[in-house]
């Protein structure tokens, strides 16, 4: 069956442009997490949302980072006026329930900021 | 706040067992899970322990000891595509769902 997906794979951007990255979680799961991956690094927590409701938004890093997921299904996170320590694999992932053992991640979108 | 330490690097023989340690400090611990994660790619889920002792699937085992803030992931019968990144995470109840995440283990398994 389809997994999680991410677009684009792969972005480059210009320092202060804007990016927006979008997450297709597996149909049906109503909790949606994204992560940050440093090179190197585990991935660390930005935001959680159940179904459209965003529960938990204590690790996004500054004002410029922003989530929705406005029908409950696909997420975009925004991130404006990219700085360079923006640069890293933005990951999702999603779980079925609302108390799950089991996050199933998404390949990641790299960004790099020039 | 939660800290989860890992060893940063590993090395071991194909063939061989290794034991990946993982500690933590939290104290509303939900659950402690390990993923691998090859180069590039998205992590997997591998175990979860929420209860003291051993699980075991397969060729991976995973330990847990709440007492003493202690888990391990030992990897048996190594093969080279088992050459990835070892993340180990914790669920905080304080938290909900999300987890925290160690630095991960890179594991090098040599012929």
């Amino acid at each position: 069956g389809a997994g999680v997906s991410q677009s684009p794979r792969y972005k480059v951007a210009k320092r202060g442009q804007d990016v927006a990255l979008r997450c297709d979680p597996i149909s049906g799961h109503v909790s949606l997490f994204w992560y940050q991956q440093a090179l190197g690094q585990g991935p660390e927590f930005l935001t959680y949302f159940q179904n459209e409701a965003q529960l938990d938004k204590s690790g996004l890093p500054s004002d410029r980072f922003f989530a929705e997921r406005p029908e409950g299904s696909v997420s975009t996170l925004k991130i404006q006026r990219t700085q360079q320590e923006d640069s890293a694999v933005y990951l999702c992932a999603s779980s079925r329930g609302l108390v799950d053992n089991e996050q199933y991640f998404g390949p990641g979108t790299r960004l790099t900021v020039t | 706040g939660q800290n989860i330490d890992q060893p940063t690097e590993m090395t071991a023989t194909e063939g061989a067992i290794v034991q990946i340690n993982c500690t933590y400090q939290t104290s509303g611990f939900n659950g402690l899970f390990w993923y691998q994660q090859h180069a590039g790619e998205a992590p997997t889920f591998l175990s979860y322990n929420v209860l003291d002792g051993l699980e075991e699937k397969g060729r991976f085992s995973s330990f847990l000891s709440r007492s003493k803030g202690y888990s391990y992931l030992l990897l048996k019968e190594l093969q080279m595509k088992d050459s990835a990144s070892y993340l180990c995470a914790v669920r905080d109840r304080r938290r909900g769902q999300n987890f925290v995440f160690g630095p991960g283990t890179r594991l090098s398994v040599l012929p």
